[in-house]
C-alpha cells in the first residue's frame, strides 16, 4: 500500500499567517492527491483535488501544489475558521489512504 | 441536493457485529461509488473500503478484509457496512463518503454525518 506522511503533525499560527503543510507519498501518485479540512465533531470537507484544483466554494486563500511524491497545502492568510485539522489523501491505484493529519492551532 | 444520512449511534459488546446504514438522496445512486472511512477518538481518518453501487463489487482495506462486508440496496439507495468480531479498538465514528465524480480514482465530495460505534463490555 502507498503510505502518506504529513508534516508537521501540529502547527501553531496566528490569524493572518501564511501556513504550509506538506504531504509525502511513499511512491509516485502523479497528481491524485486531495486535501480535506475537519473541525471537531464534523465530517471532513474537500478543499482541493488533483493536487491543485480548488473545490467549488472553497476560499482562494487555500492552494495546493506538487506532483509525484511531494505535495503542499498553503493557506495564504490564516482566518479564524481555518483552525482545524487537515488531511491529505491519495486516490491512485485503487487505494485511498490518508495522511495522519495536521492540526492547525491558535498561537 | 445530495444527502447521505447514516443510522444512529450504537453500543456493542466485544465479539458482536454492527451494521451501519447510509441512505442517499439527491443524485443517481448507481452512478457513484461509495466508500467507508472510520475515525477513532482523537485519531486520524482510516479508509475501510469501497463498493460499486451499480454492481455491488467491493474492495476492502487489507486490515479489515476478513471482518467487513459492504452491501447496497438499489431499491432504497442505501449502502451498508457490517463489521464483525468487534473489539474496543473498533470504537470509532464511521462515515460513508461518496465519490466526487463518476470515476474510480476520485476523492470524496460528500460525507455522511458519521455514526458513533462504541464497543464496551
Amino acid at each position: 500500500d502507498i503510505q502518506m506522511t504529513q508534516s508537521p503533525s501540529t502547527l501553531s499560527a496566528s490569524v493572518g499567517d501564511r501556513v504550509t503543510i506538506t504531504c509525502r507519498a511513499s511512491q509516485s501518485i502523479t497528481n491524485s492527491l486531495a486535501w480535506y479540512q475537519q473541525t471537531p465533531g464534523r465530517a471532513p470537507k474537500l478543499l482541493i483535488y488533483k493536487a491543485s484544483i480548488l473545490e467549488s466554494g472553497v476560499p482562494s486563500r487555500f492552494s495546493g501544489s506538487g506532483s509525484g511524491t511531494e505535495f503542499t497545502l498553503t493557506i495564504s492568510s490564516l482566518q479564524p475558521d481555518d483552525f482545524a485539522t487537515y488531511y491529505c489523501q491519495q486516490y491512485n491505484k485503487y487505494s485511498w489512504m490518508f495522511g495522519q493529519g495536521t492540526k492547525v492551532e491558535i498561537k | 441536493q445530495v444527502q447521505l444520512v447514516q443510522s444512529g449511534a450504537e453500543v456493542k459488546k466485544p465479539g458482536a457485529s454492527v451494521k451501519v446504514s447510509c441512505k442517499t438522496s439527491g443524485y443517481a445512486f448507481t452512478s457513484f461509488y461509495m466508500h467507508w472511512v472510520r475515525q477513532a477518538p482523537g485519531q486520524g481518518l482510516e479508509w475501510m473500503g469501497i463498493i460499486t453501487t451499480s454492481g455491488g463489487d467491493t474492495r476492502y482495506a487489507e486490515k479489515f478484509q476478513d471482518r467487513v462486508t459492504m452491501t447496497r440496496d438499489t431499491s432504497t439507495s442505501t449502502v451498508y457496512m457490517e463489521l464483525s468480531r468487534l473489539t474496543s479498538d473498533d470504537s470509532a465514528v464511521y462515515y460513508c463518503a461518496r465519490a466526487r465524480q463518476v470515476a474510480t480514482s476520485t476523492p470524496y465530495g460528500y460525507w455522511g454525518q458519521g455514526t458513533l460505534i462504541t464497543v464496551s463490555s
